[in-house]
């Protein structure tokens, strides 16, 4: 059974910093390794999706990497801004036929201060 | 489009009383996925629907939560009896099933709280 780690638990960093986000899975036989985004009282949205057969996604400031033989990904924000404060969900995407079953992380909680 | 809609916000109701969860998926996606997020286990996969027909409820907690997808717009996940310990956030998502490039679209969650 795939099981998915996020470290930190929490984060808060001053505005521009740079900082990285962690997550790991036991099972290295993954479909796509996705992160989210989820703000207070509010649904999740996607921000990366990695296939499996790709080491690396970028979308605007943010970077996802992923390296499967070691279980790890990390979520890269560059600059980051008080907009960014939120919780970061990473989940594994295990092959269904056609979906990923997606398992989640508990979520990394970041606050970016003025 | 109006993404993934959820109904109600909001259900406060008491131990015993049964409770219905509603969720419109996005037109043309054919997968719809049910999820539950708590404090204590984070968001975990109850169940999920390719086409209308169930394929995997191995998330589903014990025989009081039923789910059914009777057309392609409309899915229920119900309830009963309801017991404090099902207090949580319920999330329904979607997506068109399109292999490893296609992420899910999650709906705002409908909140429950059984006294």
């Amino acid at each position: 059974k795939q099981e998915v780690t996020q470290i930190p638990a929490a984060l808060s960093v001053p505005e521009g910093e740079n900082l990285v986000l962690n997550c790991s899975f036991t099972d290295s036989a993954i479909y796509n390794l996705q992160w989210f985004r989820q703000d207070p009282g509010k649904g999740l949205t996607s921000l990366l999706l990695i296939q499996s057969s790709q080491r690396e996604q970028t979308s605007g400031r943010l970077n996802a990497s992923l390296d499967k033989s070691s279980g790890r990904s990390t979520l890269y924000i560059a600059a980051s801004q008080p907009g960014d404060s939120a919780t970061y969900l990473c989940a594994a995407g295990e092959f269904t036929g056609t979906a990923s079953k997606l398992t989640f992380g508990t979520g990394t909680r970041l606050q970016v201060m003025l | 489009d109006a993404g993934v809609i959820q109904s109600p916000r909001h259900e406060v109701t008491e131990m015993g009383q049964e409770v219905t969860l509603r969720c419109k998926p996005i037109s043309g996606h054919d997968y719809l996925f049910w999820y539950r997020q708590t404090m204590m286990r984070g968001l975990e996969l109850l169940i999920y629907f390719n086409n209308n027909v169930p394929i995997d409820d191995s998330g589903m907690p014990e025989d009081r939560f039923s789910a059914k997808m009777p057309n392609a717009s409309f899915s229920t996940l119900k309830i009963q009896p309801s017991e404090p310990r099902d207090s949580a956030v319920y999330f329904c998502a979607s997506n068109r099933g399109q292999g490893s490039t296609d992420t899910q679209y999650f709906g705002p969650g409908t909140r429950l709280t059984v006294l």
